[in-house]
């Protein structure tokens, strides 16, 4: 079946444009999760729904980063005004949430790499 | 808070040798551990997880990873490697306390050799 995707796999910004970074999740996944991803460093969390219900955003590092999912499958990451701190591998990942212990799988897209000037 | 160091940020290792590539956590509570390996431009796969029960954990591609929770610790294994497994491989943790958000080590890139 189908796994996470993500469009675009690339952007490239100029410093101050607003962009915009798409997830389709797994059909029938309840959970869906942001992830920034630095050059040589592991994914740090941003963001986490459960459905359309934003849960967590303790992650997002300024108000320029916005993250929505209104009807519940797909999910945008918008970032206002770009930086160049802002570059990096945004990943979004997606789970079952079967259980309520935090102990599903994620399963993660191949993430945007994103670059700005 | 929860956090994971990976030792080595490199493994060089030369093909059908063993691997370990060390994890430790910090969690003032009970947590869930992941090992995930990352191939170039491609997204992250779970290698294997341990929820609870035994410590000796089997995943995919003949990894194995122990739970070691006086150490805490949860080191990864292969006996043999072969190219393919050339990848950069990310420990993570999670709780119930953390609210589902996986908290990942810096990663180890692992280079097999011919």
């Amino acid at each position: 079946g189908a796994g996470v995707s993500q469009s675009p796999r690339y952007k490239v910004a100029k410093r101050g444009q607003d962009v915009a970074l798409r997830c389709d999740p797994i059909s029938g996944h309840v959970s869906l999760f942001w992830y920034q991803q630095a050059l040589g460093q592991g994914p740090e969390f941003l963001t986490y729904f459960q459905n359309e219900a934003q849960l967590d955003k303790s992650g997002l590092p300024s108000d320029r980063f916005f993250a929505e999912r209104p009807e519940g499958s797909v999910s945008t990451l918008k970032i206002q005004r770009t930086q160049q701190e802002d570059s990096a591998v945004y990943l979004c990942a997606s789970s079952l949430a079967l259980t309520v212990d935090n102990t599903d799988t994620q399963y993660f897209g191949p993430g945007t790499r994103l670059t700005v000037l | 808070a929860q956090s994971v160091t990976q030792l080595d940020s490199q493994v060089p290792v030369f093909e059908e040798a063993p691997v370990e590539l060390r994890c430790n956590y910090s969690s003032s509570v009970s947590v869930y551990l992941f090992w995930y390996v990352q191939y170039p431009n491609q997204g992250l796969q779970l290698l294997l997880k341990y929820l609870s029960g035994s410590t000796l954990v089997k995943g995919i591609n003949g990894f194995e990873a122990e739970f070691n929770k006086s150490q805490t610790s949860f080191h990864l294994r292969k006996p043999s490697v072969h190219i393919s497994d050339t990848a950069e491989y990310f420990c993570a943790v999670n709780s119930k306390a953390a609210g589902n958000k996986l908290t990942f080590g810096g990663g180890t890139r692992v280079l097999v050799k011919p």
